[in-house]
């Protein structure tokens, strides 16, 4: 499994772009890469998830570099309702093959108005 | 997305009592599910995976004894808190793995966590 390293914490102003980057340096290459948001006495939440390149939805964009070494989650003008701890996952999400996945520290995101 | 559903939210028990928290996959299958035991400001901690039909498997330092876990059904797990005690408080979540609509890919989704009390 691959391991991930986050920064534990960061603090961003309310209306700012906020990038929080993940280190998985050990990626397989069947390994796609998901980010999770948490709030407290709440279970994780899917924001995206991504193989290569750029992947982008409605609340935030995933950008991965050609070697896959590492992600960027980019929120776009955070709002105070952001400010949650958000969890950077490495497995292999093929049909059939997601085994058990292991938690980072995750980065906990500080929104001030 | 999937629907994960966890119950209860909330439970306080007297020590030495058993506990029973349920997961549910609402509209999908989930013939494999994780329990997670997490720490306040801390990160999840797998506990085991459980497998519909077969034994669960437990992470190294989790006392199967302690942790029972039962996955009878495709869209049911459970883990039961047996003779808890005050060290057990802890909030417990579960996930499920499934594939989006019309995506090709896994992903977990999770329960909204049971947090657990033991006086």
């Amino acid at each position: 499994l691959a391991k991930t390293t986050q920064p534990i914490s960061m603090d961003s102003y309310e209306g700012q772009e906020v990038n929080i980057t993940c280190s998985h340096n050990n990626i397989a290459t069947n390994d796609y890469i998901t980010w999770y948001q948490q709030f407290p006495s709440q279970g994780p939440r899917f924001i995206i998830q991504g193989y290569k390149t750029k992947v982008t939805n409605e609340v935030a964009s995933l950008f991965i570099p050609a070697d896959r070494k590492s992600s960027t989650l980019s929120l776009p003008r955070v709002s105070l309702s952001d400010t949650a701890v958000y969890y950077c996952l490495v497995g292999d999400s093929s049909s059939g093959g997601y085994q058990k996945v292991t938690f980072g520290t995750g980065t906990k995101l500080q929104v001030i108005p | 997305g999937a629907v994960v559903s966890q119950h209860p939210s909330r439970v306080i028990c007297k020590s030495g009592t058993s506990v029973k928290i349920e997961c549910r996959s609402l509209d999908f299958q989930a013939t494999t599910m994780f329990w997670y035991r997490q720490f306040p400001k801390k990160s999840l901690m797998l506990m085991a995976t459980s497998n519909e039909g077969s034994k669960a498997t437990y992470e190294q330092g989790v006392e199967k004894d302690k942790f029972l876990i039962n996955h009878a059904s495709l869209t049911l797990s459970t883990l039961t808190v047996t003779s808890a005690h005050p060290e057990d408080s802890s909030f417990y979540i579960c996930s499920a793995r499934s594939r989006d609509r019309g995506g090709t890919n896994e992903k977990l989704f999770f329960g909204s966590g049971t947090q657990l009390s033991v006086l």
